[in-house]
């Protein structure tokens, strides 16, 4: 059974970077997609973007500018940067496999546990 | 880019049939996904595709879609069902997912 866990800080400053690590275990990393997701409190999801083993990557048009996703499949893990962070970046963050079917449907499955990541100095 | 919408909130009767709703034009072209959250955990796939259930999620879940309105019913809700519920989609326009807002189900 694969089972996902992020990891990183859990307290970042305005400005700078957020970085996060998803740790992919009980399955290989290759030759899936995996993914970022938010929950800002109290509020809903937001898809971040996803990255595929080879190492291309899709990203929310509203967060593009910011956001980097690079993966490492010698350890089975693929990692998220968020730079330039303000207060509304605060948020419980989830890596999740991303699995789709003839350019029909998609599913996130497996999710990791989350991580709360807050913005403050 | 396309947005989901779904009613904010929603109870049942205990045993009986809820259908929760999320409507967006992507829809249209593509199969959402379900999921649902109970509160300090993670959301957990219910259902995806036309009607596609994962293992350990109970019958009582199913799915389905109709131009632009997808649907999520629970037939006889039980209590451990009173949960957020979200909605997902890509996006018509391009590699994107959307979520819907969720709805919050009460299980009177």
């Amino acid at each position: 059974q694969v089972q996902l866990q992020e990891s990183g800080p859990g307290l970042v400053k305005p400005s700078e970077t957020l970085s996060l690590t998803c740790t992919v275990s009980g399955g290989s990393i290759s030759g899936y997609y995996w993914t970022w997701i938010r929950q800002t409190p109290g509020k809903g999801l937001q898809w971040i973007g996803a990255i595929y083993s080879s190492g291309s990557t899709n990203y929310n048009p509203s967060l593009k500018s910011r956001v980097t996703m690079s993966i490492d499949t010698s350890v089975n893990q693929f990692s998220l940067n968020l730079n330039s962070v303000t207060a509304a970046d605060t948020a419980v963050y989830y890596c999740a496999g991303h699995q789709g079917y003839q350019l029909s449907y998609w599913w996130f499955d497996p999710w990791g546990q989350g991580t709360l990541v807050t913005v403050s100095s | 880019s396309s947005e989901l919408t779904q009613d904010p909130a929603v109870s049942v009767a205990l045993g009986q049939t809820v259908r929760i709703t999320c409507q967006g034009d992507s829809l249209r072209r593509y199969f959402p996904s379900w999921y649902q959250q109970k509160p300090g955990q993670a959301p957990l796939l219910v259902i995806y595709g036309k009607n596609y259930r994962p293992s350990g999620i109970p019958d009582r879940f199913s799915g389905s879609s109709s131009g632009n309105t997808a649907s999520l019913t629970i037939a006889g809700a039980q209590a451990e069902d009173e949960a957020d519920y979200y909605c997902n989609s890509r996006d018509s326009s391009g590699p994107n997912w959307v979520f819907g807002g969720g709805t919050k189900l009460t299980v009177l």
